[in-house]
């Protein structure tokens, strides 16, 4: 029972260096989703994909980048981290966009500080 | 854009009292979620809401969809150490027709 995987959990970057957050899902959904989280500001929709090969931005996608060539998979690229993404990025799926399939599964997060 | 209002912000309470929790939005929605947040981990759902003034419980949660579609409530009975977390709702809208989640309401249980 994995259902949303999330690697790394804990990461500190230089300034400037890039690094890929990976995530994967076995629950064949559709629908994924990251999300970073800012203490006391919810979470904020960076980027999202309802299918593979189809990705579009949210709304805080500045400075990533994503790309979907599975189901399973959604990787979120930082090509040149900056101070200001100092965060924790959650990945979620979803079976889909409405109805009793649009609640998100979340993993557990990869807390990342950009020194 | 869409917004959603939770409150409190934060809970301080006696372990055995009940805790309402509330969440209200600037616009009409067909569904309310109801996520707990463990610290260090990601949201978990709770209770999901489909219809309007529907009333739906998971153990000593209690969760109501307003009859207006515009509020949602959460209640939690006899609560225990582990209710600790934040308690976050959620909704579909956003310009990408995606989930909006309000900042939480964090809870703070005494023993």
């Amino acid at each position: 029972n994995a259902g949303v995987t999330q690697t790394p959990k804990f990461r500190i970057l230089k300034i400037g260096q890039s690094m890929t957050l990976q995530c994967a899902q076995d629950m064949n959904h559709n629908y994924m989703y990251w999300y970073r989280q800012d203490p006391g500001m919810g979470l904020k929709l960076i980027y999202y994909s309802v299918g593979a090969g189809i990705t579009d931005k949210g709304e805080v996608p500045n400075g990533y980048n994503v790309s979907r060539s599975t189901t399973e998979d959604f990787p979120l690229r930082l090509e040149l981290a900056a101070p200001s993404q100092t965060s924790v990025y959650f990945c979620a799926s979803s079976y889909s966009k409405q109805g009793a399939g649009l609640a998100q599964h979340f993993g557990d997060g990869t807390r990342l500080s950009i020194l | 854009g869409q917004q959603l209002n939770q409150s409190p912000q934060s809970m301080f309470i006696q372990e055995g009292e009940d805790v309402s929790m509330n969440c209200t939005s600037s616009s009409i929605f067909n569904t309310w979620l109801w996520y707990k947040q463990d610290p260090g981990e990601g949201p978990v759902l709770l209770i999901a809401l489909y219809k309007a003034g529907e009333l739906t419980s998971n153990g000593r949660l209690t969760a109501q969809f307003g009859i207006t579609r515009k509020d949602s409530f959460l209640n939690i009975s006899a609560s225990i150490p582990s209710d600790v977390g934040i308690y976050f709702c959620a909704g579909p809208g956003g310009s990408q027709g995606n989930l909006i989640f309000g900042k939480g309401t964090k809870l703070s249980v005494k023993p």
